[in-house]
C-alpha cells in the first residue's frame, strides 16, 4: 500500500508570494491533518479535514488556508509569505480521524527568502 | 500549561540500558496516547498508541499511561544506536468542532551512547 505522498519536496519562495503544497493520502484513508514544524516550535496543528469538510482548526493566521477534494487528497496554500513561514509542513492521514494512528508523508520544506 | 508537555533533553543513555521517556497532559479528558519517533531530516513514525491506562509491550518499547496522573510514558529496553532519535508524545482531546483533536508534545531528544 502506497503511504502518503506529499508534493513538492522541496521548495523556495520570496516574500510575498504565495504557495500551494499537495497531499495524497493513503488509500482508504478519509482524514487528512496538516502540521508545521520548524525547530522553535516544534509540530504545529493546523487544520484537519475529513470528507471534504475542515473538522479541527490550529492557531494559524488566515493566510493559510486548506481543502480537501472528493478524492480525499488536499491542498493547503500559504498567501502573502513571511520569512517565518519557512518550515517543513507535513501531511498525515488516517482512516477515521485524529483519534486513531495519523501516518505522515515524508513532508515539504518550504523556505521564504 | 502546555497541552502536551515533555523534558527537551537532550537525554543520554549507554548503549544496552533503558531509556525512559516521559509526557504529562492538560486535559483529563484526553482519550488516545501515541509516541512517534523522529529522525534528523524524516517525518515522524509511530512507534507505539496506548489507550487504557496501564501497560502496553511491543518488543523493547512499552508505553505506560496513567490517567489519574495525566502521565505517559516510553521505556526502551536494551537501547541501540539506531534509537538515537526524537521522540514525540502526541495526544487527543475534543477539538472545538467536537471531534479528537491531536496535539504533539515538542518531543525529547535521546541520543544512545555506543
Amino acid at each position: 500500500k502506497a503511504g502518503v505522498t506529499q508534493t513538492p519536496r522541496y521548495l523556495i519562495k520570496t516574500r510575498g508570494q504565495q504557495v500551494t503544497l499537495s497531499c495524497s493520502p493513503i488509500s482508504g484513508h478519509r482524514s487528512v491533518s496538516w502540521y508545521q514544524q520548524t525547530p522553535g516550535q516544534g509540530l504545529q496543528f493546523l487544520f484537519e479535514y475529513f470528507s471534504e469538510t475542515q473538522r479541527n482548526k490550529g492557531n494559524f493566521p488566515g493566510r493559510f488556508s486548506g481543502r480537501q477534494f472528493s478524492n480525499s487528497r488536499s491542498e493547503m496554500n500559504v498567501s502573502t509569505l513571511e520569512l517565518g513561514d519557512s518550515a517543513l509542513y507535513l501531511c498525515a492521514s488516517s482512516p477515521r480521524g485524529q483519534g486513531n494512528t495519523i501516518y505522515f508523508g515524508e513532508g515539504s520544506w518550504l523556505t521564504v527568502v | 500549561q502546555k497541552e502536551v508537555e515533555q523534558n527537551s533533553g537532550p537525554l543520554s543513555v549507554p548503549e544496552g540500558a533503558i531509556a525512559s521517556l516521559n509526557c504529562t497532559y492538560s486535559d483529563r479528558g484526553s482519550q488516545s496516547f501515541f509516541w512517534y519517533r523522529q529522525y534528523s531530516g524524516k517525518s515522524p513514525e509511530l512507534i507505539m498508541s496506548i489507550y487504557s491506562n496501564g501497560d502496553k509491550e511491543d518488543g523493547r518499547f512499552t508505553a505506560q499511561l496513567n490517567k489519574a496522573s495525566q502521565y505517559v510514558s516510553l521505556l526502551i529496553r536494551d537501547s541501540q544506536p539506531s534509537d538515537s532519535a526524537t521522540y514525540l508524545c502526541a495526544v487527543t482531546r475534543v477539538g472545538d468542532f467536537g471531534n479528537e483533536k491531536l496535539t504533539f508534545g515538542t518531543g525529547t531528544r535521546l541520543t544512545i551512547i555506543p
